[in-house]
């Protein structure tokens, strides 16, 4: 079957940097996404990759690799406003997204 | 309009009773989806659409239809809800769904409650 699996739950403290981990065993690959979701709000786009390395965006950096199934998600200089959940994704062969779960990241003073 | 909106915000149903979940986008997106969210678990495609007059099933598309007359609106129907369907629905769209134009963006959800 597919799966995609990340933690549940971190905990980081504002300023930090926090590392989110996406493995994934899928039917075909086409790209692996991130999106953050606010509590009782929609999922909103951050990242794509379908190549391995690091693609960086402002505070926000994410990185695949996928002859291991990994993905990662990195936030910079934490602020309390990225208390979110973050989903990861994967496109499947028949271009379906596979959901993760997601990780609640809740952000401390 | 700017992007995709959903109607009702939220709902409470009867059990049995019939329901359509209203999504419309006006980014002249070619792919609609529609998905459910419950807690501890990922989004689950319902159905999709690749194109305007096409359907297709996903994931957990059993006691759900759709329908997609034109590009803009992708409606979701219950035919007769159970409380199983209690959950949040989202409705998203892409450029295409294949290709380097697949990011989906979603529109603000649908809450319904099924007694």
């Amino acid at each position: 079957g597919q799966n995609i699996d990340q933690p549940t739950e971190m905990t980081a403290t504002e300023g930090a940097i926090v590392q989110i981990n996406c493995t994934y065993q899928t039917s075909g690959f086409n790209g692996l996404f991130w999106y953050q979701q606010h509590a009782g709000e929609a999922p909103t786009f951050l990242s794509y990759n379908v190549l391995d390395g690091l693609e960086e965006k402002g505070r926000f950096s994410s990185f695949l690799s996928r002859s291991k199934g990994y993905s990662y998600l990195l936030l910079k200089e934490l602020q309390m406003k990225d208390s979110a959940s973050y989903l990861c994704a994967v496109m499947d062969s028949n271009y379906q997204l596979i959901w993760g779960a997601g990780t609640k990241l809740i952000i401390k003073p | 309009i700017a992007g995709i909106t959903q109607a009702p915000t939220s709902q409470i149903l009867a059990a049995g009773r019939r329901m359509t979940l209203r999504c419309t986008q006006d980014m002249r997106h070619n792919a609609m989806y529609w998905y459910r969210q419950d807690l501890g678990l990922g989004l689950r495609l319902i159905h999709y659409s690749n194109t305007a007059g096409t359907t297709g099933k996903g994931e957990v598309p059993d006691g759900y239809s759709v329908s997609r007359a034109n590009t803009d609106d992708f409606p979701l129907t219950l035919a007769s809800a159970v409380p199983s369907q209690t959950s949040v629905y989202f409705c998203a769209s892409s450029a295409s769904r294949t290709g380097d134009t697949d990011t989906q963006y979603f529109g603000p959800g649908t809450r319904l409650t099924v007694l």
